[in-house]
Protein backbone atom coordinates (compact mmCIF):
# COMPACT_ATOMS: atom_id res chain seq x y z
CA UNK A 1 0.00 0.00 0.00
CA UNK A 2 1.81 3.59 -1.21
CA UNK A 3 1.90 6.00 2.01
CA UNK A 4 3.18 9.64 1.07
CA UNK A 5 5.13 10.98 4.30
CA UNK A 6 5.54 15.11 4.38
CA UNK A 7 8.22 16.27 6.41
CA UNK A 8 8.15 18.73 7.98
CA UNK A 9 4.65 18.86 9.35
CA UNK A 10 5.05 22.80 9.94
CA UNK A 11 8.07 25.29 9.02
CA UNK A 12 8.44 28.68 10.16
CA UNK A 13 11.15 30.83 8.36
CA UNK A 14 11.96 34.51 7.74
CA UNK A 15 11.40 36.16 4.59
CA UNK A 16 14.47 35.50 2.11
CA UNK A 17 15.85 32.43 3.40
CA UNK A 18 15.90 29.03 0.85
CA UNK A 19 13.81 26.46 2.24
CA UNK A 20 13.43 22.66 1.46
CA UNK A 21 10.20 20.80 1.84
CA UNK A 22 10.79 17.46 1.36
CA UNK A 23 7.98 14.05 0.49
CA UNK A 24 8.86 10.42 0.95
CA UNK A 25 6.92 7.47 -0.79
CA UNK A 26 7.14 3.76 -0.29
CA UNK A 27 6.39 2.29 -3.78
CA UNK A 28 8.50 3.61 -5.93
CA UNK A 29 6.52 2.20 -8.70
CA UNK A 30 4.93 5.72 -9.34
CA UNK A 31 3.68 7.55 -12.42
CA UNK A 32 4.62 10.98 -11.09
CA UNK A 33 4.50 13.26 -8.82
CA UNK A 34 2.70 16.51 -8.06
CA UNK A 35 3.34 19.41 -5.90
CA UNK A 36 0.23 21.30 -4.88
CA UNK A 37 0.01 24.57 -2.34
CA UNK A 38 -3.13 25.28 -0.55
CA UNK A 39 -3.81 29.17 0.98
CA UNK A 40 -6.18 28.55 4.59
CA UNK A 41 -9.95 27.88 2.96
CA UNK A 42 -9.02 27.70 -0.65
CA UNK A 43 -8.20 24.59 -3.36
CA UNK A 44 -5.56 23.85 -4.39
CA UNK A 45 -3.27 25.18 -6.71
CA UNK A 46 -0.94 22.75 -8.66
CA UNK A 47 2.44 23.97 -8.74
CA UNK A 48 5.04 21.28 -10.59
CA UNK A 49 4.52 17.91 -12.13
CA UNK A 50 7.14 15.42 -12.28
CA UNK A 51 6.88 12.83 -14.83
CA UNK A 52 8.27 9.37 -13.06
CA UNK A 53 11.16 9.32 -15.94
CA UNK A 54 12.31 13.04 -15.46
CA UNK A 55 14.49 14.06 -12.22
CA UNK A 56 13.48 17.55 -11.87
CA UNK A 57 10.83 20.53 -13.02
CA UNK A 58 11.17 24.01 -12.35
CA UNK A 59 8.96 26.69 -12.28
CA UNK A 60 10.19 30.53 -11.41
CA UNK A 61 11.49 29.76 -7.60
CA UNK A 62 10.56 26.68 -7.03
CA UNK A 63 12.53 23.53 -8.38
CA UNK A 64 10.90 19.93 -7.49
CA UNK A 65 13.09 16.97 -7.52
CA UNK A 66 12.38 13.41 -7.97
CA UNK A 67 14.40 10.16 -7.21
CA UNK A 68 11.76 7.47 -7.56
CA UNK A 69 14.57 4.95 -6.36
CA UNK A 70 15.01 6.18 -2.90
CA UNK A 71 11.04 7.43 -2.88
CA UNK A 72 11.95 10.69 -2.67
CA UNK A 73 10.74 14.25 -3.79
CA UNK A 74 12.16 17.54 -2.75
CA UNK A 75 10.52 21.17 -3.40
CA UNK A 76 12.98 23.72 -3.18
CA UNK A 77 11.44 27.04 -2.88
CA UNK A 78 14.43 29.92 -3.14
CA UNK A 79 14.04 33.48 -1.65
CA UNK A 80 11.38 32.90 0.13
CA UNK A 81 8.62 35.49 0.94
CA UNK A 82 6.18 36.19 2.80
CA UNK A 83 3.24 34.84 0.13
CA UNK A 84 4.73 31.73 0.35
CA UNK A 85 2.60 31.18 3.10
CA UNK A 86 0.67 28.38 2.44
CA UNK A 87 0.24 24.27 3.18
CA UNK A 88 2.31 22.38 0.66
CA UNK A 89 0.77 18.96 -0.41
CA UNK A 90 2.53 16.52 -2.87
CA UNK A 91 0.41 13.62 -4.51
CA UNK A 92 1.63 10.25 -6.04
CA UNK A 93 -0.30 8.98 -9.42
CA UNK A 94 0.48 5.64 -8.21
CA UNK A 95 0.74 3.06 -11.30
CA UNK A 96 -0.41 3.07 -14.94
CA UNK A 97 -3.88 1.54 -14.41
CA UNK A 98 -5.45 4.37 -11.82
CA UNK A 99 -5.58 7.86 -11.84
CA UNK A 100 -6.11 7.79 -7.80
CA UNK A 101 -3.29 10.30 -6.59
CA UNK A 102 -1.92 9.78 -2.83
CA UNK A 103 -1.50 12.81 -0.65
CA UNK A 104 0.46 13.22 1.89
CA UNK A 105 -0.45 15.25 4.62
CA UNK A 106 1.03 18.22 3.95
CA UNK A 107 3.68 20.88 5.29
CA UNK A 108 2.69 24.21 6.55
CA UNK A 109 4.43 27.16 5.72
CA UNK A 110 4.92 30.57 6.81
CA UNK A 111 6.95 32.91 5.93
CA UNK A 112 7.36 35.92 7.88
CA UNK A 113 8.66 39.65 6.66
CA UNK B 1 -10.84 29.75 -19.19
CA UNK B 2 -12.81 29.33 -16.01
CA UNK B 3 -11.10 26.82 -13.32
CA UNK B 4 -13.19 23.75 -11.71
CA UNK B 5 -16.08 25.37 -9.92
CA UNK B 6 -17.72 23.47 -6.63
CA UNK B 7 -20.80 24.78 -4.90
CA UNK B 8 -21.95 25.27 -2.29
CA UNK B 9 -18.78 26.29 -0.75
CA UNK B 10 -20.04 25.35 2.77
CA UNK B 11 -22.81 23.50 3.72
CA UNK B 12 -23.78 23.09 6.82
CA UNK B 13 -26.26 20.08 8.05
CA UNK B 14 -28.15 17.72 10.45
CA UNK B 15 -27.60 14.26 10.30
CA UNK B 16 -29.65 12.52 8.78
CA UNK B 17 -30.34 14.98 6.32
CA UNK B 18 -29.20 14.91 2.61
CA UNK B 19 -26.79 17.35 0.77
CA UNK B 20 -25.94 17.47 -2.85
CA UNK B 21 -22.30 19.07 -3.87
CA UNK B 22 -22.08 20.10 -7.72
CA UNK B 23 -19.00 20.04 -9.72
CA UNK B 24 -18.63 22.02 -12.72
CA UNK B 25 -15.14 20.77 -14.51
CA UNK B 26 -13.02 23.02 -16.32
CA UNK B 27 -14.52 22.99 -20.16
CA UNK B 28 -13.39 20.05 -22.13
CA UNK B 29 -11.87 17.70 -19.40
CA UNK B 30 -13.29 14.32 -19.79
CA UNK B 31 -11.79 13.39 -16.53
CA UNK B 32 -13.89 14.36 -13.36
CA UNK B 33 -12.78 13.33 -9.99
CA UNK B 34 -14.00 13.27 -6.29
CA UNK B 35 -11.85 13.63 -3.23
CA UNK B 36 -12.08 14.65 0.37
CA UNK B 37 -9.98 15.59 3.19
CA UNK B 38 -11.50 14.70 6.74
CA UNK B 39 -10.73 16.33 10.09
CA UNK B 40 -7.27 15.96 10.66
CA UNK B 41 -6.18 13.42 7.35
CA UNK B 42 -4.87 13.51 4.38
CA UNK B 43 -6.81 14.56 1.42
CA UNK B 44 -8.44 10.77 -0.52
CA UNK B 45 -9.68 10.15 -4.07
CA UNK B 46 -13.06 8.91 -3.85
CA UNK B 47 -14.08 8.16 -7.33
CA UNK B 48 -13.10 9.08 -10.96
CA UNK B 49 -15.40 9.51 -13.94
CA UNK B 50 -14.47 9.29 -17.64
CA UNK B 51 -16.89 11.32 -19.33
CA UNK B 52 -20.64 9.88 -18.13
CA UNK B 53 -18.82 6.13 -16.77
CA UNK B 54 -17.50 5.88 -13.37
CA UNK B 55 -13.88 4.43 -14.13
CA UNK B 56 -12.85 3.96 -10.42
CA UNK B 57 -14.86 4.20 -7.55
CA UNK B 58 -13.00 2.38 -4.93
CA UNK B 59 -12.18 5.22 -2.68
CA UNK B 60 -16.47 5.56 -1.95
CA UNK B 61 -16.67 4.93 1.22
CA UNK B 62 -19.84 3.10 1.99
CA UNK B 63 -23.19 3.19 -0.01
CA UNK B 64 -24.73 6.39 1.67
CA UNK B 65 -22.66 8.16 -1.29
CA UNK B 66 -24.24 8.68 -4.52
CA UNK B 67 -22.22 10.09 -7.87
CA UNK B 68 -23.08 11.08 -11.18
CA UNK B 69 -22.00 12.90 -14.26
CA UNK B 70 -25.13 12.48 -16.44
CA UNK B 71 -23.75 14.07 -20.05
CA UNK B 72 -20.39 13.67 -19.08
CA UNK B 73 -20.46 17.21 -17.91
CA UNK B 74 -21.27 18.40 -14.46
CA UNK B 75 -20.85 15.95 -11.76
CA UNK B 76 -22.77 15.61 -8.33
CA UNK B 77 -22.19 14.06 -4.99
CA UNK B 78 -24.76 13.15 -2.85
CA UNK B 79 -24.55 11.78 0.64
CA UNK B 80 -27.74 10.41 1.90
CA UNK B 81 -28.64 10.05 5.17
CA UNK B 82 -25.30 12.15 6.11
CA UNK B 83 -23.67 10.87 9.12
CA UNK B 84 -21.20 13.12 11.57
CA UNK B 85 -18.25 11.31 10.47
CA UNK B 86 -18.99 12.82 6.81
CA UNK B 87 -17.56 16.22 7.90
CA UNK B 88 -14.82 17.67 6.09
CA UNK B 89 -14.22 19.44 2.94
CA UNK B 90 -15.25 17.76 -0.51
CA UNK B 91 -12.91 18.56 -3.28
CA UNK B 92 -13.02 17.64 -7.07
CA UNK B 93 -10.59 17.82 -9.64
CA UNK B 94 -10.23 17.68 -13.88
CA UNK B 95 -7.98 16.38 -16.54
CA UNK B 96 -8.30 16.12 -20.30
CA UNK B 97 -8.20 12.62 -21.69
CA UNK B 98 -5.23 11.38 -23.35
CA UNK B 99 -1.72 11.07 -23.29
CA UNK B 100 -2.71 8.89 -20.51
CA UNK B 101 -2.01 10.56 -17.07
CA UNK B 102 0.41 12.66 -18.51
CA UNK B 103 -1.52 15.66 -17.39
CA UNK B 104 -1.67 17.57 -14.10
CA UNK B 105 -5.30 17.56 -12.01
CA UNK B 106 -6.55 20.97 -11.46
CA UNK B 107 -8.68 21.43 -8.54
CA UNK B 108 -11.69 23.25 -7.80
CA UNK B 109 -11.92 25.58 -4.06
CA UNK B 110 -13.91 22.74 -2.05
CA UNK B 111 -17.16 22.26 -0.29
CA UNK B 112 -16.91 22.55 3.01
CA UNK B 113 -19.17 20.24 4.71
CA UNK B 114 -20.84 20.55 8.46
CA UNK B 115 -22.47 17.61 9.64
CA UNK B 116 -24.20 18.31 13.36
Amino acid sequence: KQEVTQIPAALSVPEGENLVLNCSFTDSAIYNLQWFRQDPGKGLTSLLLIQSSQREQTSGRLNASLDKSSGRSTLYIAASQPGDSATYLCAVLKSYNTDKLIFGTGTRLQVFP
Amino acid sequence: EAGVTQFPSHSVIEKGQTVTLRCDPISGHDNLYWYRRVMGKEIKFLLHFVKESKQDESGMPNNRFLAERTGGTYSTLKVQPAELEDSGVYFCASSPLGQARAYEQYFGPGTRLTVT
